[in-house]
């Protein structure tokens, strides 16, 4: 498998509460994309960061990857109900043609 | 922004049956990818398709899958014929380029396999 150490499987907390999500992967990568998938839909890529970017930043979200230790993290800050959902990472490597492997995934759940 | 649109959404079919899910890729894209989700679990890679041709799949793709895009039309994944563990929900995305580009993804077609 490309994914080393499982993601967290759910997650609950209150809304305006800050979140991290942490994946990491075992074969080296260039770019790491961030998904959300509610319910019901295809995902839809919320952030992709690149090994130049270290850390990329898009509203409220923000992703980190640190290519050394293969772990990328994704937070949002002050979590709103209608960002409850499914978060996917997924890796990309050159050689694969676009070929996504995606991790576990979290389900996190926003409470009003 | 881009849409993926797939048809249909759900269907169900009896085992041994053949089946067609079809795709309609962002216009202007070249690459296209079929992914495999069963409920509860994370996505999975198919294949991949550029240039009229199947540039990689993964285990997943037995011998009774078949993908392609005639004539520029709906992108295709074929399954002849079915079995009960190809039931899953089947993504389809496209992208402008090959690694490291923007996948946009369709809502999935629902295949039930009685």
């Amino acid at each position: 498998s490309q994914w080393g150490e499982e993601n967290l499987q759910a997650l609950s907390i209150q809304e305006g509460e800050d979140v991290t999500m942490n994946c990491s992967y075992k074969t080296y990568t260039t770019v790491v994309h961030w998904y959300r998938q509610d319910s019901g839909r295809g995902p839809a890529l919320i952030i992709l960061i690149r090994s130049n970017e270290r850390e990329k930043r898009s509203g409220r979200l923000r992703a980190t990857l640190d290519t050394s230790s293969q772990s990328s993290s994704l937070s949002i800050t002050a979590a709103q109900c209608e960002d409850t959902a499914v978060y996917f990472c997924a890796t990309d490597v050159d050689y694969n043609q676009g070929k996504l492997i995606f991790g576990q995934g979290t389900k996190l759940s926003i409470k009003p | 922004g881009p849409k993926v649109l797939q048809i249909p959404s759900h269907q169900i079919i009896d085992m041994g049956q053949m089946v067609t899910l079809n795709c309609d890729p962002v216009s202007n894209h070249l690459y296209f990818y079929w992914y495999k989700q069963i409920l509860g679990q994370q996505m999975e890679f198919l294949v991949n398709f550029y240039n009229g041709k199947v540039m990689e799949k993964s285990k997943l793709f037995k011998d009774q899958f078949s993908v392609e895009r005639p004539d520029g039309s709906y992108f295709t994944l074929k399954i002849q014929p079915t079995a009960l563990e190809d039931s899953a929900v089947y993504f389809c995305a496209s992208s402008l380029g090959g690694a490291r580009d923007t996948q946009y993804f369709g809502p999935g077609t629902r295949l039930l396999v009685l």
